[in-house]
């Protein structure tokens, strides 16, 4: 079946130390997004990549960063986490607007820093 | 600009009863409108979208939502809830000229009592 895959399903990692997050995708969607959630919120959209141009939301910290080295794959990078980013770290993709509307999730990783 | 609201953060129904998730939203234009459901330490999963097509819309899990543009509503119902309908809900709506770009509730957390 097509999906979205993400790994590891939870990461714990020490405060200051970074940690990649890594999500693929089966679907050959051109668009994919990395969201943080966190306890009891809505998904909020850190950035997203349409082909290979990145598109960073305003208020994402520069502590994020994001590769996506082809179609497949896309990983999210966080440089020196702190304890407020302990979250669950969601990847969706999507096709090209016209051909399918929605995004599909990925199971998340729960990141836990310590 | 796009926005969504849902009323209720939490709602509690017993086993068999009822299930009424509201979600209202602001557009300038005609909608794109979906409803995600979140499982603990999931991701979202699509239950159903609106896209212009039939205001009745069904989904998966015997889940369903109408369309009412008088009304600015997309409420979720369900006539019977079952246990494992518990769960976290949003509704997002897709933020036009802007690919698939979504905008989403706060969410609301369905309790099911047996």
């Amino acid at each position: 079946d097509a999906m979205v895959i993400q790994n590891p399903r939870y990461q714990v990692t020490q405060f200051g130390k970074p940690v990649t997050l890594s999500c693929s995708q089966t679907l050959n969607h051109n668009v994919m997004y990395w969201y943080q959630q966190k306890s009891s919120q809505a998904p909020k959209l850190l950035f997203h990549y349409y082909d290979k141009d990145f598109n960073n939301e305003a208020d994402t910290p520069d502590n994020f960063q994001s590769r996506r080295p082809n179609t497949s794959f896309c990983f999210l990078d966080i440089r020196s986490p702190g304890l407020g980013d302990a979250a669950m770290y969601l990847c969706a993709t999507s096709g090209r607007t016209g051909t399918s509307v929605g995004q599909f999730f990925g199971p998340g990783t729960r990141l836990t820093v310590l | 600009a796009q926005s969504v609201t849902q009323l209720g953060s939490h709602v509690s129904v017993s086993e068999g009863a009822l299930v009424l998730l509201r979600c209202n939203y602001s557009s300038s234009v005609p909608p794109y409108l979906f409803w995600y459901v979140q499982y603990p330490n999931q991701g979202l999963q699509l239950l159903l979208k609106y896209t212009s097509a039939a205001t009745l819309v069904k989904g998966i899990n015997g889940f369903e939502a109408e369309f009412k543009k008088s009304e600015t509503s997309f409420h979720l119902t369900k006539p019977s809830a079952h246990m494992s309908d518990a769960a976290e809900y949003f509704c997002a709506v897709k933020i036009n000229n802007a690919g698939n770009m979504l905008t989403f509730g706060g969410g609301t957390r369905l309790m099911v009592k047996p």
